[in-house]
């Protein structure tokens, strides 16, 4: 039974790019959720998803942040032209009912 | 603006003594409250989980909360150096977003 799998463990990006930071949730998991967490920072909220659905998107930045979690396929968190306080640990967790996650190996963002 | 409230520590114990972690949250409707353990450079691991005022135990782990007092807490007893970690506090108030606000962690140190 595999865990919740993130893709890519590392990215490098050049100021400007876009990030696009891949999810798929555990087997049977339906609820998907993206923290942010910034060095010696906590872990952030920012989205919670469910098929095709976004619940909850309260911890977001307005501007250049997207995610997704299609039909098929893994949930996508995209970061549009990024700058260097984008730099960050991005983890995404799932669960089958809203409980306790079980969270992602993490994708180590860093824009140079 | 919800807060979780930690100790950023570090804590140091020696091996073999009871660590004892604190956390105190402000959103009196706060429903669940989980404990995570996170090596430095990994991802969050899911150590505990309580939703009722009193003791819950674990093995080695002890999560208590007193909703009144608005405090939770987790015991380690009988530590060993691999419970040297960060530990993550998070609350839950289930108002249907189920999002986590995780505070900013305990450093635990177990001295050999």
């Amino acid at each position: 039974n595999a865990g919740v799998m993130q893709n890519p463990r590392h990215l490098v990006r050049r100021r400007g790019q876009e990030a696009r930071l891949r999810c798929s949730p555990m087997k049977g998991h339906s609820h998907v959720y993206w923290y942010r967490q910034l060095p010696e920072e906590g872990l952030k909220f920012m989205v919670y998803l469910q098929k095709e659905n976004i619940i909850d998107e309260s911890g977001m930045p307005k501007e250049r942040f997207s995610a997704e979690f299609p039909k098929e396929g893994p949930s996508i968190l995209r970061i549009q032209q990024v700058v260097r306080g984008d730099s960050a640990a991005y983890f995404c967790a799932s669960s089958p009912d809203g409980g306790g996650y079980t969270f992602g190996s993490g994708t180590r963002l860093t824009v140079v | 603006q919800k807060e979780v409230e930690q100790n950023s520590g570090p804590l140091s114990v020696p091996e073999g003594a009871i660590a004892s972690l604190n956390c105190t949250y402000s959103d009196r409707g706060s429903q669940s409250f989980f404990w995570y353990r996170q090596y430095s450079g990994k991802s969050p691991e899911l150590i505990m989980f309580i939703y009722s005022n009193g003791d819950k135990e674990d093995g080695r782990f002890t999560a208590q909360l007193n909703k009144a007092s608005q405090y939770v807490s987790l015991l380690i007893r009988d530590s060993q150096p691999s419970d040297s970690a960060t530990y993550l506090c998070a609350v839950q108030t289930g108002a249907g977003s189920y999002q986590l606000t995780f505070g900013k962690g305990t450093k635990l140190s177990v001295i050999p």
